[in-house]
């Protein structure tokens, strides 16, 4: 059981460029959660969705798109990156309890 | 702002002893807090929750408060250790349901030897 697992760990984009974050749980869990931490500063929530096929916009939505083809994964999409998407990335599910896991973040930088 | 906000940026203690790690929200109407701690480089990790229709709720070493009166949630760890040294962030489920967390900017706490 490896929790949530995300890919890559780091990654440089140029501004304009594109990319794909990659989020998979093991713990069939149907809610998942794509969140930002900017430095100093808590987790802000990008998306979020409730099982395959239900996606739904969280605080901070604009310039991210997610998918949700299958209860294990929940990609995140920049398709056009700018300097104010460098940040952490945490993808996260939810237990019984409605606690969150946290898988280990993805260091993304653009330039 | 922000709903959910926190006391103090850093909170320095001595080993052994215990500390108490605080957190205000604004939202009457929050149902669910989660204490996490997060550690350099890595995820948070869930330490402990609590619901509105409780008081108080005790983990190993942690018990967490919550007084909606004043609107107030608390982190206590016991016989505080080198390897409790992190950022404490508590966050609020406004809905109670799944659509997710509120974060404070969190707490970083330092233990000395």
């Amino acid at each position: 059981n490896a929790g949530v697992t995300q890919t890559p760990k780091f990654r440089i984009l140029k501004i304009g460029q594109s990319m794909t974050l990659q989020c998979t749980q093991d713990m069939n869990h149907n809610y998942m959660y794509w969140y930002r931490q900017d430095p100093g500063m808590g987790l802000k929530l990008i998306y979020y969705s409730v099982g395959a096929g239900i996606t739904d916009k969280g605080e901070v939505p604009n310039g991210y798109n997610v998918s949700r083809s299958t209860t294990e994964d929940f990609p995140l999409r920049l398709e056009l990156a700018a300097p104010s998407q460098t940040s952490v990335y945490f993808c996260a599910s939810t237990g019984e309890r409605y606690e969150q896991y946290f898988g280990p973040g993805t260091r993304l930088t653009v330039t | 702002g922000e709903s959910v906000g926190l006391h103090l940026p850093t909170l320095s203690v001595q080993e052994g002893d215990n500390s108490i790690i605080n957190c205000a929200y604004s939202n009457s109407a929050s149902d669910y807090f989660i204490w996490y701690k997060q550690e350099s480089g890595k995820g948070p990790q869930f330490i402990i929750d609590i619901r509105s229709n409780m008081d108080k709720r005790q983990g190993q070493r942690v018990t967490v408060l919550l007084n909606k009166t004043v609107k107030h949630l608390s982190l206590q760890i016991a016989a505080t250790q080198p390897g409790d040294s992190a950022v404490y962030f508590c966050a609020e489920n406004l809905g109670g349901g799944a659509d997710g967390l509120t974060f404070g900017k969190g707490t970083h706490l330092i233990i000395q030897p």
